[in-house]
């Protein structure tokens, strides 16, 4: 099983929005609903901060959101903070217990 | 408070082994998915394997690079995960991080152990 294809760089200036898409196949994306996001500081390890497509976990910001059409999963960042700089993954679901990670995108605040 | 404690990385030669450790707290050890991931230097998260809960036997699953080289064991009576591997590769190198999967989703991280497969 291949990796999920993300775009390599994405950006954008503070307060606007940058949406990152994950590319799969039906075999994951497109046939379960378990599609997560990561957050990921240099040096730090990864932070869910969406999961089921489109869920977020208690104390991440409502700026975050996650959306599913076909093999294809997006994640919005609106209103873009300085802190919002990192690498994001999406994740998901493969069957028999197995899990698929993104390329990943390294996201810019200009 | 939910905590994930690797270690054991280290320097290894190619076709060395090591084990690494993963030490669990402030959940129920026995009723989680635990996985391990990996993430070479400046690359992507890659999934390595993962056992399953006490309730479905502790199945191991293993990602196809590391299948026959790479297992994964557990010792409940203290709440720990291991991760033996053997016949390493340069290709190898990376931090393992061992999370916690609930429902698919990995919602607890450790903080890594570095891996150096080099000569």
């Amino acid at each position: 099983q291949s990796a999920l294809t993300q775009p390599p760089s994405a950006s954008g200036s503070p307060g606007q929005s940058v949406t990152i898409s994950c590319t799969g196949t039906s075999s994951d994306v497109g046939g379960y609903d378990y599609v997560s996001w990561y957050q990921q500081h240099p040096g730090k390890a990864p932070k869910l901060i969406i999961y089921e497509v489109s869920k977020r976990p208690s104390g991440v910001p409502d700026r975050f959101s996650g959306s599913k059409s076909g093999n294809t999963a997006s994640l919005t960042v609106s209103g873009l903070q300085a802190e919002d700089e990192a690498d994001y993954y999406c994740s998901s679901y493969a069957g028999s217990s197995n899990l698929l990670f993104g390329t990943g995108t390294k996201v810019t605040v200009l | 408070e939910v905590q994930l404690v690797e270690s054991g990385g280290g320097l290894v030669q190619p076709g060395g082994s090591l084990r690494l450790s993963c030490a669990v707290s402030g959940f129920t050890f026995s009723d989680q998915y635990i996985d391990w991931v990996r993430q070479a230097p400046g690359k992507g998260l890659e999934w390595v394997g993962r056992t399953t809960n006490k309730a479905t036997g502790y199945t191991t699953g293993y990602a196809a690079s590391v299948k026959g080289r790479f297992t994964i064991s557990i010792d409940d009576s203290i709440n720990s995960l291991y991760l033996q591997m053997n016949s390493l590769k340069t290709e190898d190198t990376a931090v393992y991080y061992c999370a916690r999967r609930n429902y698919n989703r990995f919602d607890y991280w450790g903080q890594g152990t570095l891996v150096t497969v080099s000569s």
